[in-house]
């Protein structure tokens, strides 16, 4: 099991370009989650989703930001516009199923507006 | 509200000295906790959940629901234990989540 999978790993962008980060859960987990880290910041949460549909989005940002989960393929968060405070390492985990405490992280993606 | 504390943003030890990363959580259900790690610049790896009570790396916590606390103990510490730890809480009901403090870097020195 090759655990939570994110691509890119280092992703730099220039103001006003769009940043697509994948997430692939780990094999038998429907359940998927993001988080952000701000620089000396905790992990916050952004949306969870599960296959087709956005559970909870109460952490995302109104504007800009938008997240799916589709029946096939990988996870993705994107961010449409993207300005410099949203240079951030964003988390993925995966959970097989709802109120579960068994999540795993992925190994994040860092993001960098110049 | 759910919300988890972390005081201290810092903290600082020496190698073989007890330490105690403090957390506090404000919950009104019944409370599921973790203690996270995150070495430099990779994946948050679970290190304690309160329901197991085990010992991870010689790391462990009590949860107190008097004082709302889940403090991470060891007693001697280790230049490798230098890392970011999160306390983290994991909401029920509708939408389950785990919910973070802001993090502890702890820097063991030799």
């Amino acid at each position: 099991n090759a655990g939570v999978m994110q691509n890119p790993r280092h992703l730099v962008r220039r103001r006003g370009q769009e940043a697509r980060l994948r997430c692939s859960p780990m094999k038998g987990h429907s359940h998927v989650y993001w988080y952000r880290q701000l620089p000396e910041e905790g992990l916050k949460f952004m949306v969870y989703l599960q296959k087709e549909n956005i559970i909870d989005e109460s952490g995302m940002p109104k504007e800009r930001f938008s997240a799916e989960f589709p029946k096939e393929g990988p996870s993705i968060l994107r961010i449409q516009q993207v300005v410099r405070g949203d240079s951030a390492a964003y988390f993925c985990a995966s959970s097989p199923s709802a109120g579960t405490s068994t999540i795993y992280f992925g190994e994040g993606s860092w993001l960098t507006v110049v | 509200a759910q919300r988890v504390t972390q005081p201290e943003k810092l903290l600082s030890v020496f190698k073989g000295a007890p330490v105690e990363l403090k957390c506090n959580y404000s919950y009104s259900g019944s409370p599921e906790l973790f203690w996270y790690v995150q070495y430099s610049r990779q994946r948050l790896q679970l290190l304690l959940r309160h329901i197991s009570r085990e010992s991870i790396k010689g790391f462990t916590a009590d949860l107190n629901k008097g004082e709302t606390s889940f403090h991470l103990k060891k007693p001697f510490a280790q230049e490798e234990d230098s890392a970011m730890y999160y306390c983290a809480l994991l909401t029920q009901g509708g939408s389950e989540k785990l919910v973070f403090g802001k993090g502890t870097k702890l820097t063991v020195n030799p």
